[in-house]
């Protein structure tokens, strides 16, 4: 199943920078799109989403923009915190059905002091 | 804030035995989902469960799982007769409504020997 995918593993940003993260997917009935923050040993913690009728969504710091030509979206936290160290992961559903989920593999996020 | 709470936070079982995971989903929720994450993969959704019936189930949910809310608050995932390859951490996650994000249980890390 590759139907979402986030293709960089890892990614190392400096306190006070901003960090991008980003997901593509492949499935064009894919229309409602989710953040989640993973600490270890807890579950996934939503974060944001953003449905396919917006090209983008913000709350505080953090901004997900959806190019839905590209079928790709990405996460913008700005300013980058050393709490945001975490693996975060993408996910597409469709509406419609029962809003299953489908996940990205991830991507560690490390902000450096 | 409510949070979903799952227990055991680990279940050791011998190959071949009964398991139950219990899930108490946010008390104003209406859906109800269980996913697994074998060791280095994807999150993968197993089941989705509105109105006292399944929704929406994908390949992985065969005859050996089950899903029961026994009461107002518990939702229960059964698996009869586990494998080795049943051996995952499972998440249970409750939503309000089906176009709402989905929010995660910290999981029951599943240990089949």
């Amino acid at each position: 199943d590759q139907q979402v995918k986030q293709n960089s593993p890892s990614l190392s940003v400096q306190e006070g920078r901003i960090s991008i993260l980003n997901c593509d997917y492949t499935n064009s009935m894919f229309d409602y799109f989710l953040w989640y923050k993973k600490y270890p040993a807890e579950g996934p913690t939503f974060l944001i989403s953003i449905s396919s009728i917006k090209d983008k969504n913000e709350d505080g710091r953090f901004t997900v923009f959806l190019n839905k030509s590209a079928k790709h979206l990405s996460l913008h936290i700005v300013p980058s915190q050393p709490g945001d160290s975490a693996v975060y992961f993408c996910a597409a559903s469709r509406f419609g059905g029962a809003n299953n989920l489908f996940f990205g593999t991830g991507t560690r996020l490390t902000v450096i002091p | 804030e409510p949070e979903v709470t799952q227990t055991p936070s680990h279940q050791v079982t011998q190959m071949g035995q009964e398991v139950i995971l219990r899930c108490v989903p946010i008390s104003n929720h209406l859906y109800f989902y269980w996913y697994r994450q074998i060791l280095g993969q994807k999150v993968e959704f197993l089941v989705s469960f509105y109105n006292n019936e399944i929704s929406e189930k994908s390949e992985i949910f065969d005859d050996q799982f089950s899903v029961e809310r026994p009461d107002g608050s518990n939702f229960t995932l059964k698996i009869r007769s586990t494998k080795l390859e049943d051996s995952a951490m499972y998440f249970c996650a409750s939503s309000k409504d089906r176009d709402q994000p989905q929010h995660f249980g910290d999981g029951t890390r599943l240990s089949i020997l």
